[in-house]
């Protein structure tokens, strides 16, 4: 089954650190860029980070630069967000995704997501 | 950055109405715009890409137009399971924006 399936959120205090990880399978992991996207409680979509096929590109929001780091395992098929210095507005639904293209490109493929709460 | 406005925030319709969500980019962004529907509780969902392309599977209802900053999403006769939250996004550049998005009630 081609799917993404993200783990690694729960509850953390602020300024502390959080490792998500997202592991796909039914598809050619390596062949594809992918991104974080998440959804604070009852909010909207943002956009959070994303890197290409071999790492080569890396890209941020400027809410989450200097903080947030993405990287990828193409052995493992896994891709991952290392959140430090975590914030109670970093409390969201994480999302990975698989984008078809780069510039352009649709995210054609969504994990369920993994809840992150930054709270004392 | 460039912002995405999507009109209206929400919209109540009814079985079988044809509705309209608009979506304007701060610049242009050629065609690089793509629509999403979100369901409650469940991750979003692709229907257009590249303002107008219907993603496989999408049911033939959902169109898409527009180039530059002025989109808009069409849904020509809409089904139960059409209510539901869609967000437009740019992928012309980093950060890939989104709209607000657009809730979509039964009247």
């Amino acid at each position: 089954e081609v799917q993404l399936v993200e783990s690694g959120g729960g509850l953390v205090q602020p300024g502390r650190s959080l490792r998500l990880s997202c592991a796909a399978s039914g598809f050619t992991f390596d062949d594809y860029a992918v991104h974080w996207v998440r959804q604070a409680p009852g909010k909207g979509l943002e956009w959070v980070s994303g890197i290409n096929w071999n790492s080569g590109s890396i890209v941020y929001a400027d809410s989450v630069k200097g903080r947030f780091t993405i990287s990828r395992d193409n052995a493992k098929n896994s891709l991952y967000l290392q959140m430090n210095s975590l914030r109670a507005e970093d409390t969201a639904l994480y999302y990975c995704a698989k984008i078809l293209g780069w510039s352009g490109g649709y995210f054609d493929l969504w994990g369920r997501g993994t809840l992150v709460t930054v709270s004392s | 950055d460039i912002q995405m406005t999507q009109s209206p925030s929400s919209l109540s319709a009814s079985v079988g109405d044809r509705v309209t969500i608009t979506c304007r980019a701060s610049q242009s962004i050629s065609r690089s715009l793509n629509w999403y529907q979100q369901r409650p509780g469940k991750a979003p969902k692709v229907l257009i890409y590249a303002a107008s392309n219907l993603q496989s599977g999408v049911p033939s209802r959902f169109s898409g137009s527009g180039s530059g900053t002025d989109f808009t999403l069409t849904i020509s006769s809409l089904q139960p399971e059409d209510f539901a939250t869609y967000y437009c996004q740019q992928t012309y550049t980093t950060p890939y924006t989104f709209g607000q998005g657009t809730k979509l009630e039964i009247k």
